[in-house]
């Protein structure tokens, strides 16, 4: 049973338009959800964080908001360059959690056209 | 910068192999992972260890083994290699912030077992 729930494998979107990755999560313990971003042939590298206690957090052109009653997340890439191309994970886990309990959704695969 | 290591990119394997998959951390972080990634399925852990010599099971462990007798070495085995073993490993090492854990993870090794 997927804990972290990725609905769309792929996303496609023009350069300079907003990208808008979605991400929905069952378990009603998490409170800590991270976003990583993964190049072909490359690991994941850390993308941006938010903990329950906010709805948004911002970084540069990243911006992930937290809706907790719908237990849902997004993640906004504002605009949208073609070196953001990759897959996106999104990760949740309980804060102070046993170690090895972060859970990953199955990864959007994202395409920002020239 | 945090560097987590691993010693191969590329690996091609015969059925029935021991396989010996290498993972090396130089930021002393406590835990270290293995996942392994597969299309449509994300990022699934197969094992994880807290401590030197301690390891837990991940959500897949079956066919593998760990063994963990340096803190900054974290090595994955293969006792003997399936076709359903090929696959991208990838190794992480992580460390509290907090108390909102972070994985920093390897370049990955993309095993091929034929």
């Amino acid at each position: 049973d997927q804990q972290v729930k990725q609905n769309s494998p792929s996303l496609s979107v023009q350069e300079g338009r907003i990208s808008i990755l979605n991400c929905d999560y069952t378990n009603s313990m998490f409170d800590y959800f991270l976003w990583y971003k993964k190049y072909p042939a490359e690991g994941p590298t850390f993308l941006i964080s938010i903990s329950s206690i906010k709805d948004k957090n911002e970084d540069g052109r990243f911006t992930v908001f937290l809706n907790k009653s719908a237990k849902h997340l997004s993640l906004h890439i504002v605009p949208s360059q073609p070196g953001d191309s990759a897959v996106y994970f999104c990760a949740a886990s309980v804060i102070g959690g046993s170690q090895g309990n972060l859970i990953f959704g199955k990864g959007t695969k994202l395409s920002v056209k020239p | 910068d945090v560097k987590v290591t691993q010693s191969s990119r590329y690996l091609v394997k015969r059925t029935g192999e021991k396989v010996f998959l290498e993972c090396v951390q130089d930021m002393d972080h406590e835990n270290m992972f293995w996942y392994r990634q597969d299309p449509g399925l994300g990022l699934r852990l197969i094992y994880f260890s807290y401590d030197v010599k301690m390891k837990e099971k991940g959500d897949i462990p079956e066919g593998y083994s760990v063994s963990r007798e340096k803190k900054e070495r974290f090595s994955l085995i293969l006792e003997s290699a399936s076709t359903n073993q090929t696959s991208m490993y990838l190794c992480a090492s992580s460390f509290l912030q907090g108390r909102q854990e972070k994985l920093f993870f390897g370049s990955g090794t993309q095993l091929s077992v034929l």
